[in-house]
């Protein structure tokens, strides 16, 4: 049971290269979230999923598209990276009902030059 | 506007020694309030969840408080471990319905021998 898996790790970019962050989670949940974290900042919603094959903005959605690829996998995709997308992506997942305790992935640091 | 704010921003603190960190939050409407412990290049990861109707809960050596009334949470630390050095971020759900977190950007503790 590994819970939230992301790939890569860590990840360098040239400004205007593409590039998909994935996340996977094996504990069965409907809904998935992308988070980036700067710093001095609290985490910040790009994307969620509320069940397979649905997806909807967060707070800061700009430059990026997602994928429910099934009820596991959920990626994010950025199309022309910008030196202002340097960041550390997380990956969460949770159940529907009450509580909605967010499961969180160990992250990618991405910079991009 | 929705906010946390955390206090203090960092906090070093002697091995075996207590410490309580601090947040404010001014959201609507409320659903519950989570601490979430975050290791250097982890992911976050759940200490505890509260509802408006708790005022007290406990994870082993970590217990968090919740006033409702003036807005505020604590988070005690009690006999602290060099394992204890991390970040701690508030998070309050917005309403229950909703998939809304607003993260607090965190306090960053340093427990030394």
């Amino acid at each position: 049971n590994a819970g939230v898996t992301q790939t890569p790790k860590f990840q360098v970019l040239k400004t205007g290269q593409s590039m998909t962050l994935q996340c996977a989670q094996d504990m069965n949940h409907n809904s998935m979230y992308w988070y980036r974290q700067d710093p001095g900042m609290g985490l910040r919603l790009i994307y969620y999923s509320a069940s397979e094959g649905t997806t909807d903005k967060g707070e800061v959605p700009n430059g990026y598209n997602v994928s429910r690829l099934n009820k596991r996998e959920f990626s994010l995709r950025l199309e022309s990276a910008a030196p202002s997308q340097t960041s550390v992506y997380f990956c969460a997942s949770s159940e529907v009902g009450p509580p909605r305790e967010q499961y969180f992935g160990p992250g990618t640091r991405l910079t991009v030059t | 506007k929705n906010q946390v704010e955390q206090s203090p921003q960092s906090l070093i603190i002697l091995e075996g020694k207590n410490c309580t960190l601090q947040c404010n939050y001014t959201v609507s409407p409320f659903s519950n309030l989570r601490w979430y412990k975050q290791d250097t290049g982890r992911g976050p990861v759940s200490l505890t969840i509260m509802t408006f109707s708790e005022n007290t809960k406990s994870n082993g050596r970590y217990t968090a408080t919740l006033d409702a009334d003036t807005k505020q949470s604590s988070l005690h630390i009690t006999a602290s471990q060099l394992s204890d050095s991390a970040s701690y971020i508030c998070v309050v759900k917005v309403g229950d319905s909703s998939y809304k977190l607003i993260f607090g950007s965190g306090t960053r503790l340093l427990v030394r021998p």
